[in-house]
């Protein structure tokens, strides 16, 4: 159980495209999705977070603009690169958690690799 | 702000050998979470420590956690190829959505 979908595992594209990368929580209902971004051998950084309904909350220095995130149902979050510059090549990841409480599980997806002409 | 700090940063073993990883954080934390990434891969969970004192182990890895320290340790013992990764520790905050991870630490397990 627990399992989360994250699609397309891998873009490329050029420059000024705007990609859209989803994250589906299949056997469980996700009020609280999270997207990280992975630069090569760096440490996941979190971007923001998605609740079910509202808007998302972006941490500082993460473009709200740049990367649109929509969390329209309990099981799917999108996040929408918009106009994307090599500088954006990475590998993002999202997250998936389980319930209601904080004190609940993240599930992984098994993340996007994005890389940008 | 909650920090994560990981070390060591690289770590070159021979099979057999046992080794512990550290983690460090900076403020109260509710759990300590451990992964391993292999190369292009999204993480596996490992472990999730919940209180203080707890020890888990799973194989040859074993993750314990003092929360007085606020440090968890993940140990190997006689390793082997196989664990040959990056393993990452993470942290969150009571009550708050986000989870810290530390820089990672880059196994590479030599025959």
């Amino acid at each position: 159980g627990a399992v989360v979908s994250q699609h397309p595992s891998r873009v490329i594209c050029k420059s000024g495209t705007s990609v859209k990368i989803e994250c589906r929580s299949l056997d469980f209902q996700a009020t609280t999705m999270f997207w990280y971004r992975q630069f090569p051998k760096q440490s996941l950084m979190l971007m923001a977070t998605s609740n079910e309904g509202s808007k998302a909350t972006y941490e500082q220095g993460v473009e709200k603009d740049k990367f649109l995130i929509n969390h329209a149902s309990l099981t799917l979050s999108t996040l929408t690169v918009t106009s994307a510059h090599p500088e954006d090549s990475s590998f993002y990841i999202c997250s998936a958690r389980q319930g209601q409480g904080a004190n609940q599980p993240q599930h992984f997806g098994d993340g996007t690799r994005l890389s940008i002409l | 702000e909650l920090k994560v700090e990981q070390n060591p940063l690289f770590l070159s073993m021979q099979e057999g050998k046992n080794y512990t990883i550290y983690c460090n954080y900076s403020t109260t934390s509710d759990r300590l979470y451990w992964y391993r990434q292999d190369p292009g891969k999204s993480l596996e969970s490992l472990f999730v420590l919940l209180s203080n004192g707890a020890v888990k182990q799973e194989g040859r890895l074993m993750a314990s956690l003092d929360t007085k320290a606020r440090l968890s340790t993940l140990h190997i013992t006689a390793a082997v190829h196989d664990l040959s990764a990056t393993y990452f520790c993470a942290a969150t905050k009571y009550n708050n959505n986000d989870m810290r991870f530390g820089a990672g630490t880059r196994l590479t397990v030599k025959p």
